[in-house]
């Protein structure tokens, strides 16, 4: 059974950082090409970055290109968002998310963790 | 980026009505296209990729078409548990895109 959970969300001050985790089950980290996605109320849902199953090649939308890093531990079956200079326009739901490929739909979501960058 | 452009953004119905929703890609995707339900609270859950195709263990009740710009997503008769937000996810191009959203309620 495939599952997704992300954790380590919470509230945190502009300018400061913050990593989230999404540890997975049911399937190899290593063999899939993974995602986060993040929702907001007014904006809807915004794709923000993606790793292949190999680690390479990794892509960011603009909006977080610099400030955010994609990782993973194949050893722990998790990966990581390590979220820099927050903004509080970065305030949303996180989803972690997978795709069989870098070039195909996204399959399976977990259930998100919430950000709420304020001072 | 590719706009995707979702209507309506919400609707309301009954059970048993037939429900179609609408996607357009501003430039062409080919067949690139996802679409979702998503409840409160819950991971959205993947019903049609390829545009077309149905997700395993998915409800014949759902449908999708279309190629190119445009795509369609149809609920034939609406049951008491498809009442949710639908959107779809274009993964042609990056960023992927998703469309705004569609919130499904009881009339």
């Amino acid at each position: 059974q495939v599952q997704l959970e992300e954790s380590g969300g919470g509230v945190v001050q502009p300018g400061r950082s913050l990593r989230l985790s999404c540890t997975v089950s049911g399937f190899t980290l290593s063999s899939y090409t993974m995602h986060w996605v993040r929702q907001t109320p007014d904006k809807g849902l915004e794709w923000l970055a993606l790793m292949s199953y190999n680690g390479f090649p990794k892509y960011y939308a603009d909006s977080v290109k610099g400030r955010f890093t994609i990782s993973g531990d194949k050893s722990k079956n998790t990966m990581f968002l390590q979220m820099d200079s927050l903004r509080d326009d970065d305030t949303a739901m996180y989803y972690c998310a997978r795709s069989q490929s870098s070039r195909s739909g996204i399959d399976y979501w977990g259930q998100g963790t919430l950000v709420t960058v304020s001072s | 980026d590719i706009q995707m452009t979702q209507s309506p953004s919400s609707l309301s119905a009954s059970v048993g009505d037939r429900v179609t929703i609408t996607c357009r890609a501003s430039q062409d995707i080919t067949n690139d296209l996802g679409w979702y339900q998503q409840k409160p609270g819950k991971a959205p859950k993947r019903l049609i990729y390829a545009a077309s195709s149905l997700q395993s263990g998915v409800p014949s009740r759902f449908s999708g078409s279309g190629y190119g710009t445009e795509f369609t997503l149809t609920i034939s008769s609406l049951q008491p548990e498809d009442f949710a937000t639908y959107f779809c996810l274009q993964h042609n191009t990056y960023p992927y895109t998703f469309g705004q959203g569609t919130k499904l309620d009881i009339k």
